[in-house]
């Protein structure tokens, strides 16, 4: 059965720290991987990992891809108030369909 | 401006009713989705279409019927037959290109509540 499992399921840390969040996969004909951030409401978009080894930066976050361990990191650095949300990861699976299977998502909470 | 509406905001429905919830999108995206998210659990996939006058299945499509009449629009029905509505809908859409599908974008959602 397809899945995607995200760790931990909610986090506490407080601002100027350092976050890494942990996906894995285990999802037919994968083909990449993308993360979203989803605040209040509609998740948007952070990253789509297509291949293994090659490192995805905007401003204080990142993610990695592996898919020897079939798993991503997204990393936060100088983590802030703002950053507080739920980061959902999700693998795309099903050949050219590009459905997605998404995790639990992580809730992360910044606190000043 | 482009990008993903989706109405009502909230909605609220009484027992044995049916109700639809709208999304457009005039991104000229392809394919789009309807996924449920429950507290504390991921998104969930209700249908998807990939053209017009097309669409499949999802994992949890009992109880709701879509139409895509049109490439900018995809109604879903929530009808009296889904037993726990009570969730948040989202919409999502995205664009073929490079011979797959690419990131999806998704819409504020509505709240459907059952009274």
């Amino acid at each position: 059965e397809d899945k995607v499992v995200q760790s931990p399921l909610s986090l506490v840390v407080h601002e100027g720290d350092t976050v890494t969040l942990n996906c894995s996969y285990e999802v037919t004909n994968f083909r990449s991987l993308l993360w979203y951030k989803q605040e209040k409401k509609a998740p948007t978009f952070l990253f789509m990992l297509t291949s293994s080894g090659i490192e995805k930066k905007s401003g204080r976050l990142s993610s990695i891809l592996d898919k020897k361990e079939l798993s991503s990191i997204l990393n936060i650095t100088a983590t802030q108030t703002g950053d507080s949300a739920i980061y959902l990861c999700a693998g795309i699976y099903g050949g050219s369909q590009g459905n997605l299977i998404f995790g639990k998502g992580t809730k992360l909470s910044v606190k000043p | 401006d482009g990008g993903i509406t989706q109405s009502p905001k909230y909605l609220f429905r009484k027992e044995g009713q049916n109700v639809t919830l709208s999304c457009e999108q005039n991104l000229n995206h392809d394919a789009m989705y309807w996924y449920r998210q429950d507290p504390g659990q991921g998104l969930r996939l209700i249908y998807y279409s990939q053209i017009v006058n097309d669409f499949q299945k999802g994992d949890i499509a009992e109880g709701y019927s879509v139409s895509r009449e049109k490439k900018e629009s995809f109604p879903l029905t929530v009808t009296s037959a889904q037993k726990n509505p009570t969730a948040f809908y989202l919409c999502a859409s995205s664009i073929f290109l490079g011979g797959s599908y690419n990131e999806q974008f998704f819409g504020p959602g509505t709240r459907l509540t059952v009274l």
